[in-house]
């Protein structure tokens, strides 16, 4: 089974509304990336959470870590068609401290229609 | 440009033959990890450097394949006798040595095996 599991696997939205992404494990998630992904490029990096109970948000993304460390969630409010592409989620699922092997979702495919 | 550079972008091989994909990391980054990646998937940890020593293979790292950074700088991944299987995008990223950053990814290299 996945270690890290995305909901949903695709996402169609209307621009303008708000949006969440959900990315849940059955092990303590040492250190969770968000990264996005357009089609056959990089990753891009959104943000990093270590701490429990945690928030950050950028621009018009906030993403969370649940207080038990095993849940992760992305909102993107006010959607634009700038953020349409694949949501990843990472963590550090092996190793206290380690971040370095990473392991990730199956990512989520947003679409953005104006 | 500053980032993490990867050549080629894309590749389309023979099955059978041999291919070297190359990435250059942002340069004060001491740790580059190499990441494969296929359709519909999140990147899968293939192998980690610190500085020259590779210290962590993935079990998905098979004979064929052998990666190397030399100097410390820029490294190489090699697969020898290519299939059909192996046809993916293969990511690099690089870090900084202090524990709690994020990784900086690559654009990647498309290997198509035909």
């Amino acid at each position: 089974s996945q270690e890290l599991e995305q909901s949903p696997q695709s996402l169609i939205v209307q621009e303008g509304k708000n949006l969440t992404i959900n990315c849940t494990s059955s092990k303590t998630l040492y250190g969770l990336y968000w990264y996005k992904q357009k089609y056959g490029e990089g990753l891009i990096f959104l943000m990093m959470l270590q701490k429990g109970g945690e928030e950050k948000s950028h621009e018009k993304i906030t993403a969370k870590l649940d207080e038990k460390k095993q849940q992760s969630s992305l909102h993107i409010t006010a959607s634009q068609p700038s953020h349409a592409g694949i949501y990843l989620c990472g963590a550090d699922i092996s190793w206290v401290g380690s971040n370095y092997k990473l392991t990730f979702g199956k990512g989520t495919l947003l679409t953005v229609n104006p | 440009d500053t980032g993490v550079s990867q050549d080629p972008r894309h590749k389309i091989t023979k099955r059978g033959q041999n291919v070297t994909f190359r990435c250059d990391p942002i340069s004060e980054h001491n740790r580059l990890y190499w990441y494969r990646q296929t359709l519909g998937q999140g990147p899968e940890f293939l192998t980690y450097f610190q500085n020259e020593a590779q210290l962590e293979k993935s079990r998905l790292l098979s004979d064929r394949f052998s990666a190397e950074r030399p100097k410390g700088s820029f490294s190489t991944l090699e697969i020898q006798r290519t299939e059909q299987g192996d046809s993916a995008m293969y990511l690099c990223a690089s870090s900084p040595s202090e524990s709690n950053t994020e990784a900086f990814f690559g654009q990647g290299t498309r290997l198509t095996v035909v």
